[in-house]
């Protein structure tokens, strides 16, 4: 089986900016799972989505939302972009979610804020 | 504070011996995870655990419950085990809250 894969894997992008990242699921999962990692926080997770539903949110503003697909694929979306956006994206992926079955990361995108 | 806290920070140790890595939490879990991140960001999950002890290869991880902790073993440690390890919960509320994690570093 594939693993999850993520694009772009490095972003540059200006303060005020959007920017939408990708994340495919390991076929036949349907949770689906993104975090941010930074030097300072750590890992921080932001949301959970399973059959196109947002199943759970951490603590993060507005600006961060996502969506999923019927193909499990998922988005993440960060708008009005703030330099200490800047850091490592990763999703995983499982097949019931919930944190309560094995995760799979991906690579991660490294989002740079400038 | 942090729902999870790690011990220790950093850890070296010369190949081939025996390593522990602490994780305590202070909410109620539905499961615990430990993950292994390498240089260049990739994670990978090594244990879920919500009861007991798991074992795979040279890696154990045990959990009690009723003292909201869990043990990371590493036997005839080697450098490629290398790495920064993290241990995760799942609260019953399903949220995830991390450790800062504990830096590996095995010197041959």
């Amino acid at each position: 089986k594939a693993g999850v894969t993520q694009t772009p894997r490095y972003l540059i992008k200006t303060r005020g900016q959007q920017v939408t990242l990708s994340c495919s699921p390991i076929s036949g999962h349907r949770s689906v799972s993104w975090y941010q990692q930074t030097p300072g926080q750590g890992l921080q997770f932001l949301f959970e989505y399973f059959s196109e539903t947002q199943r759970n949110k951490g603590n993060f503003p507005g600006r961060f939302s996502g969506r999923q697909f019927s193909n499990s694929r998922s988005e993440m979306n960060v708008s009005t972009l703030e330099l200490g956006d800047s850091a490592l994206y990763l999703c995983a992926s499982s097949l019931v979610g919930r944190g309560r079955d094995e995760q799979y990361f991906g690579p991660g995108t490294r989002l740079t804020v400038t | 504070k942090n729902e999870v806290e790690q011990s220790p920070q950093n850890l070296t140790a010369q190949e081939g011996e025996f390593i522990t890595i602490n994780c305590s939490y202070s909410v109620g879990i539905s499961a615990l995870h430990w993950l292994q991140q390498h240089p260049g960001g990739g994670i990978v999950s090594l244990f879920m655990l919500s009861s007991g002890k798991k074992k795979h290869g040279r890696l154990i991880a045990t959990i009690n419950i009723q003292e909201k902790h869990s043990s990371l073993h590493i036997t005839a440690s080697h450098p490629r085990d290398s790495a920064v390890y993290i241990c995760a919960v799942t609260n019953t509320g399903n949220q995830f809250y991390f450790g800062t994690g504990t830096s590996l570093t095995v010197i041959p």
